[in-house]
């Protein structure tokens, strides 16, 4: 069993478009995470969210909006695609308490024409 | 801001030997974690090694160990016996202690291992 899973793995649309990545871990966790790595292969973190409640919002533009329905799952939302969102952008989950370990999805490919 | 500087982009290391990766990191905080993660080209974030700032015996696992010098904000990954597998790109982050457990990565290494 995949401990967090992404899908779709890859996307492909175009600009202006509005699309979704969703995102669901099976270990218990209760904090998730989107972090968003660019073409340099940079990792940044986006959103965190702890049951279901969020905790991070890293300066992202209001055209992305995470949604978590339940402690097992957050979606990521994307109005009116730019080209600079193309990226990969990573799930992960961890325990709540500092230090948890973080579990990462394989990442999401989005490609913005 | 917690800052994580990885001065290499890229290293290569023959087969069975062994290579050290770079990491240093500034902060104004006394406890956080620092760790180094693995990216293989199959894209999966993987957690190498884990280090409490607290605890001044460095980490290690298996082939893995790191040299953490916390006045000298240093954090080096040693990898011994290196592996064909052992080819990836290596994330060094930083977490502050603190609710929310926020990563900080730098830049990474591309790690070639070579036959």
């Amino acid at each position: 069993d995949t401990a967090v899973s992404q899908t779709p793995k890859y996307l492909v649309t175009q600009m202006g478009n509005d699309k979704s990545i969703k995102c669901e871990q099976n270990l218990g966790h209760d904090t998730m995470y989107w972090y968003k790595q660019d073409s340099k292969k940079f990792l940044k973190i986006m959103f965190s969210y702890n049951n279901k409640e969020l905790i991070i919002n890293e300066t992202v533009p209001n055209r992305f909006s995470p949604k978590s329905p339940d402690k097992a799952h957050l979606n990521l939302h994307i109005n009116s695609l730019e080209l600079g969102d193309s990226a990969v952008y990573f799930c992960a989950s961890s325990f709540a308490g500092w230090a948890g370990e973080l579990f990462f999805g394989e990442g999401s490919r989005l490609t913005v024409l | 801001a917690q800052t994580v500087t990885q001065s290499q982009p890229e290293m290569s290391v023959q087969e069975a030997e062994t290579v050290t990766l770079s990491c240093t990191y500034d902060t104004s905080e006394s406890n956080y974690y620092l760790f180094w993660y693995k990216q293989p080209p199959s894209r999966q974030m993987i957690l190498v090694i884990r280090q409490e700032a607290y605890k001044q015996q460095n980490a290690t696992e298996n082939r893995f160990s790191v040299n953490f010098q916390k006045a000298a904000k240093s954090f080096s990954l040693k990898i011994s016996d290196s592996q064909l597998g052992d080819t990836a790109m290596y994330f060094c982050a930083f977490m502050k202690r603190e609710y929310g457990n926020k990563l900080v990565f730098g830049a990474g290494t591309i790690l070639r291992v070579k036959s």
